[in-house]
């Protein structure tokens, strides 16, 4: 099956740095990749979609700036919260998808931030 | 406003038992997606409907979409332990790929 990795699958960060989560592909080509974020015992709400070799698509709400995208090849995106915070806490899960539209969305392990 | 809604948002049964998870949109969905979470952990991918009225199954889970492709249920037919953690529906409602999440039902299987 489609398997999805992140990394790193926990960090700790201190307030004012920037942390940078990967998002691969491990055995297919990912036109679509999917960032979401989950508060604890909250559901998952889309942050981003990201297209490979285009600019991102924030959602409403979530700010571009301070959640850079980067989709540079079909097995990888990263996500960047800059100048991170301690209300950026949160657990942030990708989904890979082969095409874009209604298909299959293979979703990562999640990344647990902690910002102090 | 919450866009999917679940029941139960947490269910409690006896190994053996049969349950049921139910998923509604005010929307007509163009996909929906059951997804299993382990606290702290990514999401399995359980079963996806497409058309009204369509079911699947998979081992002692079975998924139906009605025929206004508004509502979804996930039945567990025996319930094991195994089968404990959080259960998501997930609704694509724009054919581009996003997907709107309910919030979950956390299922608790008792020995």
């Amino acid at each position: 099956g489609a398997v999805v990795s992140q990394h790193p699958s926990r960090v700790i960060c201190k307030s004012g740095t920037s942390v940078k989560i990967e998002c691969r592909s491990l055995d297919f080509q990912a036109t679509t990749m999917f960032w979401y974020r989950q508060f604890p015992k909250k559901s998952l709400m889309l942050m981003a979609t990201s297209n490979e070799g285009s600019k991102a698509t924030y959602e409403q709400g979530v700010e571009k700036d301070k959640f850079l995208i980067n989709h540079a090849s079909l097995t990888l995106s990263t996500l960047t919260v800059t100048s991170a915070h301690p209300e950026d806490s949160s657990f942030y899960i990708c989904s890979a998808s082969r095409a874009s539209g209604s298909d299959e969305q293979f979703f990562g392990p999640g990344t647990r931030l902690t910002v102090l | 406003s919450q866009e999917l809604e679940q029941s139960p948002q947490s269910l409690i049964v006896q190994e053996g038992k049969n349950l049921t998870i139910n998923c509604t949109s005010s929307k007509t969905l163009y996909g929906l997606y059951w997804y299993k979470q382990k606290y702290g952990e990514g999401l399995i991918f359980l079963m996806m409907l497409q058309k009204g009225g369509e079911e699947k199954s998979h081992e002692k889970i079975t998924a139906k979409l009605d025929e206004k492709k508004q509502q979804s249920s996930l039945h567990i037919t025996a319930s094991q332990p195994s089968h404990a953690g959080i259960y998501l529906c997930g609704a694509d409602k724009s054919s581009y790929g996003k997907l709107t999440f309910g919030q979950g039902t956390i299922l608790t299987v008792h020995p």
